[in-house]
């Protein structure tokens, strides 16, 4: 069965300092990887997501995250912080036919 | 449309009471999903629609919930009898279903509570 693990549901950075948001997963076969935010009173958008192609994903608004197989991690980050990421992110994990696992979440504050 | 819309945004309602949440997905999306928000508990998968037959609705909490898709488009969540554990914020997803890796596009959400 297919399971997300994000750690730390609140994380605090300060503006342009690195952001770094944690996500491990496991999975019984190669697993497809996502990471979607939601801002307050909005949907979730989805910001990159990883399909067995190159293991650095790139995304929007800045963000990317690297698929580490042995560490079973997707780990997303950011270089600089802007006060526009506060947010809440979520780690997601496919094992295909459609079915997604959400993390519980990950707060994210920005600290001016 | 643009994009995902839920309709009401926001619904009060009586414990016992039988509420419909409404979902119109993207047009010309076939996978509609259905995903429930708790407050600490991230999202918990509810039902997914292909066309208008739901594959899998192991994530029904309880025979109080149900959903149909008609048209291959609108979706309706009845949660019947409703109690106060079913308070939070219900989502809506749609897909073009092209395959594995298909992005989900949210709704807005509904944002239920139950006194």
């Amino acid at each position: 069965a297919q399971s997300v693990t994000q750690l730390g549901s609140h994380v605090s950075v300060s503006e342009g300092a690195l952001v770094l948001l944690r996500c491990n997963y496991s999975s019984s076969v190669p697993p497809y990887l996502f990471w979607y935010v939601q801002y307050p009173n909005q949907g979730l958008q989805l910001l990159l997501k990883y399909t067995s192609a190159a293991t650095l994903v790139k995304g929007i608004n800045g963000f990317e995250a690297e698929f580490k197989k042995s560490e079973t991690s997707f780990h997303l980050t950011k270089p600089s912080a802007h006060m526009s990421d506060a947010a809440e992110y979520f780690c997601a994990v496919s094992e295909g036919y459609q079915k997604v696992t959400f993390g519980i979440g990950t707060k994210l504050q920005v600290i001016p | 449309g643009a994009g995902v819309s839920q309709s009401p945004s926001n619904k009060v309602t009586e414990k016992g009471k039988d509420v419909e949440l409404r979902c119109d997905p993207i047009s010309g999306h076939t996978a509609l999903y259905w995903y429930r928000q708790s407050l600490g508990q991230g999202l918990e998968f509810l039902i997914y629609f292909q066309g208008n037959s739901a594959p899998d609705k192991s994530g029904l909490p309880s025979d109080r919930f149900s959903a149909e898709r008609t048209g291959g488009s609108v979706s309706t969540l009845t949660i019947q009898r409703t109690q106060q554990e079913d308070s939070a914020v219900y989502l809506c997803a749609s897909s073009l279903s092209e395959g594995d890796t298909d992005t989900q596009y949210f709704g807005p959400g509904t944002r239920l509570t139950v006194l």
